[in-house]
């Protein structure tokens, strides 16, 4: 009954490869987000879809390409990867706005490591 | 520009005891205020939110405190217990028209002495 998962939950590849992570919700929600956690345990978001189309794409490298083919998946692509892309990569989910403060649900993260 | 903080990166406490956490936050126009729990190996867990009217809130064994003068949150976990060692993180929402944003803080480990 995981209400967020993603794949893989470890990746460790060289500097220059491609490698993709991918994201599921089994919640219905209609908003999914990708965030990357440094190691000093800072959250920052990256992007967030909503029914498919892309609402947020914060200063990211276009290295990085999210990806929704449906509402209950969000994959996020990274291209030629960079030893400053290792972080741990968390998927999120919401519900639409009722005019509160909407709970996120996140999933337990995909620790990327570049060597 | 926007920035929500934290005073304190790491807090120990006595098992029972009452721990509060603190945030300092410098965007005025947020609409709510949030807390999330982050476990090891876990990703962040929302525990309470309070709306920008209001100054407290309470959940179970959490209270949420919002000073607005100050531009001050914190959160206040009663009776402290070794399952809430944890990083904390509060956060502000920012509700646009057509979407909302969540700003989070750098994060307060809590470590609970048994």
């Amino acid at each position: 009954d995981t209400a967020v998962s993603q794949t893989p939950k470890y990746l460790v590849t060289q500097m220059g490869n491609d490698k993709s992570i991918k994201c599921e919700q089994n919640l219905g929600h209609d908003t999914m987000y990708w965030y990357k956690q440094d190691s000093k345990k800072f959250l920052k978001i990256m992007f967030s879809y909503n029914n498919k189309e892309l609402i947020i794409n914060e200063t990211v490298p276009n290295r990085f390409s999210p990806k929704s083919p449906d509402k209950a998946h969000l994959n996020l692509h990274i291209n030629s990867l960079e030893l400053g892309d290792s972080a741990v990569y968390f998927c999120a989910s919401s519900p639409v706005r009722r005019g509160a403060a909407y709970e996120q649900y996140f999933g337990p993260g995909t620790r990327l490591t570049v060597t | 520009g926007e920035s929500v903080g934290l005073h304190l990166p790491t807090l120990s406490v006595q098992e029972g005891d009452n721990s509060i956490i603190n945030c300092a936050y410098s965007n005025s126009a947020s609409d709510y205020f949030i807390w999330y729990k982050q476990e090891s190996g876990k990703g962040p867990q929302f525990i309470i939110d309070i709306r920008s009217n209001m100054d407290k809130r309470q959940g179970q064994r959490v209270t949420v405190l919002l000073n607005k003068t100050v531009k001050h949150l914190s959160l206040q976990i009663a009776a402290t217990q070794p399952g809430d060692s944890a990083v904390y993180f509060c956060a502000e929402n920012k509700m646009k028209t057509s979407y909302d944003k969540v700003i989070f803080g750098p994060g307060t480990s809590l470590s609970v002495i048994p």
